[in-house]
């Protein structure tokens, strides 16, 4: 059982550039959540999905867009990066959004030039 | 606004017992959450209170007072391998997790 699986490990992207982070759960959770932790500041909430089908803002959403088609796979695209966009980022997964416990993949660390 | 506040940094001897602090104002509460982060890696699940009082797992207890907007996590019998970052957050009124910037932890022999 491989839990969550963030793709790629690390990326060095040039600014102006189109990068798509990959997320996979295979738990059957219903809820995933997209963060990006930035050092002296806590984890930032990007986006989430509650279930398949929805998606919905978090605290930091504005250059990046998630689609939710299927249960396991919680894409985050970044549509033309920026250094501000410099960030390790965490995909995190629930069975529901008022369960107890979220799971965090691996993370990918991003570095736009 | 949502504000969780943590130190930044402690420091304790192996084997001794140290204590993490977190105060929080927040809109709404739906519980308290205490994750441990060793670096280059992902958080894991450490505690979750959501009523008052302590929660004891193993060597790590967890602390809530509601009222008074506070938590600690309690680490006892300390290991080298306890030396990570110590992140506490809140579920706000809308069951998402605020989070503070973390607690690290350097652990000496």
């Amino acid at each position: 059982i491989a839990g969550i699986t963030q793709a790629p490990t690390s990326q060095i992207l040039a600014a102006g550039r189109r990068m798509t982070l990959r997320c996979t759960q295979d738990m059957r959770h219903n809820a995933m959540y997209w963060y990006r932790q930035d050092l002296g500041l806590g984890l930032r909430l990007i986006h989430y999905s509650n279930t398949a089908g929805t998606t919905g803002k978090g605290e930091v959403p504005d250059g990046y867009s998630v689609s939710r088609a299927n249960t396991d796979d919680f894409p985050l695209t970044l549509a033309s990066a920026v250094p501000s966009q410099t960030s390790v980022y965490f995909c995190a997964s629930s069975e529901d959004t008022s369960s107890d416990t979220q799971y965090f993949g691996p993370g990918t660390r991003l570095t736009v030039l | 606004g949502q504000n969780i506040d943590q130190p930044t940094e402690m420091t304790a001897t192996e084997g001794a017992i140290v204590q993490i602090n977190c105060t929080y104002q927040t809109s709404g509460f739906n519980g308290l959450f205490w994750y441990q982060q060793h670096a280059g890696e992902a958080p894991t699940f450490l505690s979750y209170n959501v009523l008052d009082g302590l929660e004891e797992k193993g060597r790590f207890s967890s602390f809530l007072s509601r009222s008074k907007g506070y938590s600690y996590l309690l680490l006892k019998e300390l290991q080298m391998k306890d030396s990570a970052s110590y992140l506490c957050a809140v579920k706000d009124s809308n069951y998402q997790l605020i989070w503070g910037a973390g607690t690290k932890l350097i652990i000496k022999p």
